[in-house]
């Protein structure tokens, strides 16, 4: 069993739609929950990071955390062709260093 | 300010070939941390430097690869008899310092190696 389930997809949606992306996981020790969007040929950059449980929101987007069962979350709100790309999600331990990433799922948002 | 650069691109090589990535980091991150990327899949960890020192390199995938960093800044990733199972993408990250708490990796663009 993988420490980080994601499901590969894709997902395709049309614009304007409300997206869901999940990840599972195993290690009770991960704090530190990232999610990264990645879009062709290029390296993943942060969309945004929570630390523990709890949820927090950036513009259209919003991390959910709930560590009692091991999930974490991300939703796109009104979601456009240029969210179009791979989401990664990641985590690591408080005082870690080595960061452990999901598959990753590819989203496609049809105007 | 720059951010992370990775050279080549992308490298195309033999089978039974060596090959050296590299990776510049942002100035001042002390951190550094190599990943591969196969086609379709997520980000599997290889080493990390704090410094110019390797705490763990238990991610690497054979003795075929190594890395080192010189001055804290510039780092390199060798594989040694690269195989076609080494086709992938290398991708570089840097931060300040790692530990307790969060400190955001920046990624480069990554390397394209593809072994024929």
């Amino acid at each position: 069993q993988k420490e980080v389930e994601q499901d590969p997809g894709p997902l395709s949606v049309p614009e304007g739609a409300i997206v869901s992306l999940n990840c599972t996981y195993s290690n009770s020790a991960f704090q530190y929950f990232m999610w990264y969007r990645q879009y062709s040929r290029k390296g993943p950059e942060l969309l945004m990071y929570t630390y523990s449980s709890g949820n927090k929101e950036d513009g259209r987007f919003t991390a959910q955390v709930d560590k009692s069962s091991k999930y974490i979350s991300l939703f796109i709100r009104d979601s456009q062709p240029s969210d179009s790309a791979t989401y990664l999600c990641a985590m690591r331990s408080a005082g870690g260093f080595k960061t452990i990433f999901g598959a990753g799922t590819r989203l496609f948002v049809k105007a | 300010g720059a951010g992370v650069s990775q050279s080549p691109s992308n490298k195309v090589t033999e089978k039974g070939k060596d090959v050296e990535l590299r990776c510049d980091p942002i100035s001042g991150h002390t951190a550094l941390y190599w990943y591969r990327q196969r086609l379709g899949q997520g980000l599997e960890f290889l080493i990390y430097f704090q410094g110019n020192s390797a705490p763990d390199k238990s991610g690497l995938p054979s003795d075929r690869f190594s890395a080192e960093r010189t001055g804290g800044s510039v780092s390199t990733l060798t594989i040694q008899r690269t195989q076609q199972e080494d086709s992938a993408v290398y991708l570089c990250a840097s931060s300040f310092v790692t530990g307790s708490s969060y400190n955001e990796q920046f990624f480069g663009p990554g390397t394209r190696l593809t072994v024929l």
